[in-house]
């Protein structure tokens, strides 16, 4: 099936432990997204990765990094964990990034529900 | 404030009812998106617009640039469109900022 997969779908681990989130997309986009929804269901980008470059950074905690080894995968490396990391961890793509000129609509993986204790 | 606002932030409705969404944004955007995000967490993107309006079956999305506003509208409502609806403005960096959402619940 061609789609936006993250694993895992759920994740439940200690304060202070590192984990990774993977995504991986078939559809053959170029740009890569993962969105943060908090408790209050708020989405929030954290990161835009257009043919494994960097384009997006916001503001998130350089305890995240997000690593993409080719245009196909943008996976989520979250060290030293903390209790409000816990969230919902959306991955999404569009297939061209052309901001300003172009309207791209995004596919979204079925998210990571991520529940640090 | 957010810079995206929608209301009514709750909605209830009985089966085949009309319903409408709405969406304020106060930045200058390139394009708008509307987003279904279903009782069991995933997310789909309904319309993506940046003028006029936009049909899928009894799904209709307008937008206003003057004005700075958008609407979601419903035709004959159905259980099945119980969810929560997102509305997304795309800047000219590419960056999606979300509304808070819209939860939507059709009784039979």
């Amino acid at each position: 099936d061609t789609a936006v997969s993250q694993t895992p779908k759920y994740l439940v681990t200690q304060m202070g432990n590192d984990k990774s989130i993977k995504c991986e997309q078939n559809l053959g986009h170029d740009t890569m997204y993962w969105y943060k929804q908090d408790s209050k269901k708020f989405l929030k980008i954290m990161f835009s990765y257009n043919n494994k470059e960097l384009i997006i950074n916001e503001t998130v905690p350089n305890r995240f990094s997000p690593k993409s080894p080719d245009k196909a995968h943008l996976n989520l490396h979250i060290n030293s964990l903390e209790l409000g990391d816990s969230a919902v961890y959306f991955c999404a793509s569009s297939p061209i990034l052309r901001p300003g000129l172009d309207s791209n609509e995004q596919f979204f993986g079925p998210g990571t529900r991520l529940t640090v204790l | 404030k957010n810079e995206v606002e929608q209301s009514p932030q709750n909605l209830t409705a009985q089966e085949g009812e009309f319903i409408t969404i709405n969406c304020s944004y106060s930045v200058g955007i390139s394009a708008l998106h509307w987003l279904q995000q279903h009782p069991g967490g995933g997310i789909v993107s309904l319309f993506m617009l940046s003028s006029g309006k936009k049909k899928h079956g009894r799904l209709i999305a307008t937008i206003n640039i003057q004005e700075k506003h958008s609407s979601l509208h419903i035709t004959a409502s159905h259980p099945r469109d119980s969810a929560v609806y997102i509305c997304a403005v795309r800047g000219f960096t590419d960056k999606l900022i979300f509304g808070t959402g819209t939860r939507l619940q059709v009784f039979p």
